[in-house]
C-alpha cells in the first residue's frame, strides 16, 4: 500500500498568517496519463471531510483563493495564504493511483 | 445537485451484523464507482471497498472476507453489509463518489458503534 506521511501533526496559527502543511508519499504518485492523484480534504469539527484541492493543484469550485496546492512526484504541499477563522479543522492528503487509497494521519489546525 | 444519504448505522453487540446503505441523487449513479471510507473515533480516514461501476468490488485487507459491498443501481443505492463485527469496527462510515481516483462527493456518515 502506499504510505502518505503528514507533517506537521498540529499547526497552531495565528489570525491572518500563512500556514503550510506537508504531505509525502512512499511512492510516486504520477499515473501513466501523466496525471498525479494527489488530494488534499478539509474536515471542520462535526462535518464530512470537503475536497479543496484535486490532482495537486487544482482548486474546487468554492474553495478560497487563499488555498492552495503545490509539488510533484512524492512531495506535496497545501498551502493557506491567511489563515481565517473557519480553516480550523484537520486536513488529509490522500493519493487516488492505486486502491487501497491512502490518508494521511491528519493535520490539526488551530488558532493560536 | 449531487447528494448522497447513508442510512443504517447503530449500536451492534461484537460478532454481530449490520447492513448499511448510501442512495445517491443529481447524478446518473449507474456511471460511478461507489466507495466507503470509515473514520473510527478521534481518529483518521480509511477506506474500506469499492463498489464498482461494472458491479466489480473490492475491500480492504482489514474487513475482507467479513464486509461485503453490493450495489442496486435501481434504487440508486450502494451497501456494505458487515458481519462479524469487531469493536475496532466501530466508525462514522461514509459513501463517497469516487471519479478519477478523487471524492468530489461525500455523505454525511453514519455511526457505527460495537459494544457489548
Amino acid at each position: 500500500d502506499v504510505v502518505m506521511t503528514q507533517s506537521p501533526l498540529s499547526l497552531p496559527v495565528t489570525l491572518g498568517q500563512p500556514a503550510s502543511i506537508s504531505c509525502r508519499s512512499s511512492q510516486s504518485l504520477v499515473y501513466r496519463d501523466g496525471n498525479t492523484y494527489l488530494n488534499w480534504f478539509q474536515q471542520r469539527p462535526g462535518q464530512s471531510p470537503r475536497r479543496l484541492i484535486y490532482k495537486v493543484s487544482n482548486r474546487d469550485s468554492g474553495v478560497p483563493d487563499r488555498f492552495s496546492g503545490s509539488g510533484s512526484g512524492t512531495d506535496f504541499t497545501l498551502k493557506i495564504s491567511r489563515v481565517e477563522a473557519e480553516d480550523v479543522g484537520f486536513y488529509y492528503c490522500m493519493q487516488g493511483i492505486e486502491r487501497p487509497y491512502t490518508f494521511g494521519q491528519g493535520t490539526k489546525l488551530e488558532i493560536k | 445537485e449531487v447528494q448522497l444519504v447513508e442510512s443504517g448505522g447503530g449500536l451492534v453487540q461484537p460478532g454481530g451484523s449490520l447492513r448499511l446503505s448510501c442512495v445517491g441523487s443529481g447524478f446518473s449513479f449507474s456511471d460511478y464507482d461507489m466507495d466507503w471510507v470509515r473514520q473510527a473515533p478521534g481518529k483518521g480516514l480509511e477506506w474500506v471497498g469499492r463498489s464498482g461501476k461494472k458491479t466489480t468490488t473490492e475491500h480492504a485487507a482489514s474487513v475482507r472476507g467479513r464486509f461485503a459491498i453490493s450495489r442496486d443501481d435501481s434504487k440508486n443505492s450502494v451497501f456494505l453489509q458487515m458481519s462479524s463485527l469487531k469493536v475496532e469496527d466501530a466508525a462514522v462510515y461514509y459513501c463517497a463518489r469516487d471519479y478519477w481516483g478523487s471524492y468530489e462527493h461525500w455523505g454525511q456518515g453514519t455511526l457505527v458503534t460495537v459494544s457489548s
